[in-house]
């Protein structure tokens, strides 16, 4: 399996842009999570997606981030417009049967925003 | 809400040292509990998991972890460190039945040759 595959790995934009950030989780799990993990703020959890529904979006920080799911295998995060503050490493995780507790986690995606 | 405390930020240890890093939680129900590694540079890895049973649970690379109710604790040992495991380790404690666990903030290990 080729594991948790996150596109791009780097981003760098300037503020303002769109940026959309890819996952696609592991075949057959059907729980995925995006999480963002800076210095000061540690692994936060975004949001939580079962069976491609949104479950717990608590954690998206403002309307400026939204993340969808349209199938099993893929999922975006996208920020518009995109500010400097939003500068961090972003991971997808998935889990699914046989290691519903367990996270698998993809390579991530470090953005830069200037 | 749970929440979980990794009272050690950096640890810096020379080869062959052992290791400990702690972990509690706050969360008065049953509990899964997890230890990731991060390596420089890479992305979170499972190193051993905790849902019942033996509260001593040994995980990959030698690593091992405790789990005592009592404390609400589930510390991560190692005998006898190498500088490969240089990394950054999180604890993870997930209610059961939820399938989103709390993090904690993590511990940045170096290990010196």
């Amino acid at each position: 399996d080729a594991g948790v595959i996150q596109s791009p790995r780097h981003e760098v934009t300037e503020m303002g842009q769109e940026v959309t950030l890819r996952c696609k989780p592991i075949s057959g799990h059907n729980s995925l999570f995006w999480y963002r993990q800076t210095m000061m703020r540690g692994l936060e959890l975004l949001i939580y997606f079962n069976n491609n529904v949104p479950i717990d979006d608590s954690g998206m920080p403002e309307d400026r981030f939204s993340a969808k799911m349209p199938n099993a295998s893929f999922s975006t995060l996208k920020i518009q417009p995109s500010e400097p503050r939003d500068s961090a490493v972003y991971f997808c995780a998935s889990s699914g049967p046989g290691a519903v507790y367990e996270q698998y986690f993809g390579p991530g995606t470090r953005l830069t925003v200037t | 809400a749970q929440s979980v405390s990794q009272h050690n930020h950096h640890v810096i240890l020379s080869e062959a040292a052992s290791l400990e890093l702690g972990c509690n939680y706050s969360y008065g129900g049953t509990v899964n509990l997890f230890w990731y590694v991060q390596y420089p540079g890479q992305h979170l890895q499972l190193l051993l998991k905790y849902f019942s049973g033996d509260p001593l649970v040994k995980g990959i690379k030698g690593f091992e972890a405790e789990f005592i109710k009592s404390k609400f604790s589930f510390n991560l040992r190692k005998p006898s460190v190498q500088w490969s495991d240089t990394a950054e380790y999180f604890c993870a404690v997930s209610s059961r039945g939820s399938y989103i666990p709390t993090f904690g903030r993590g511990t940045s290990l170096i290990v010196h040759p």
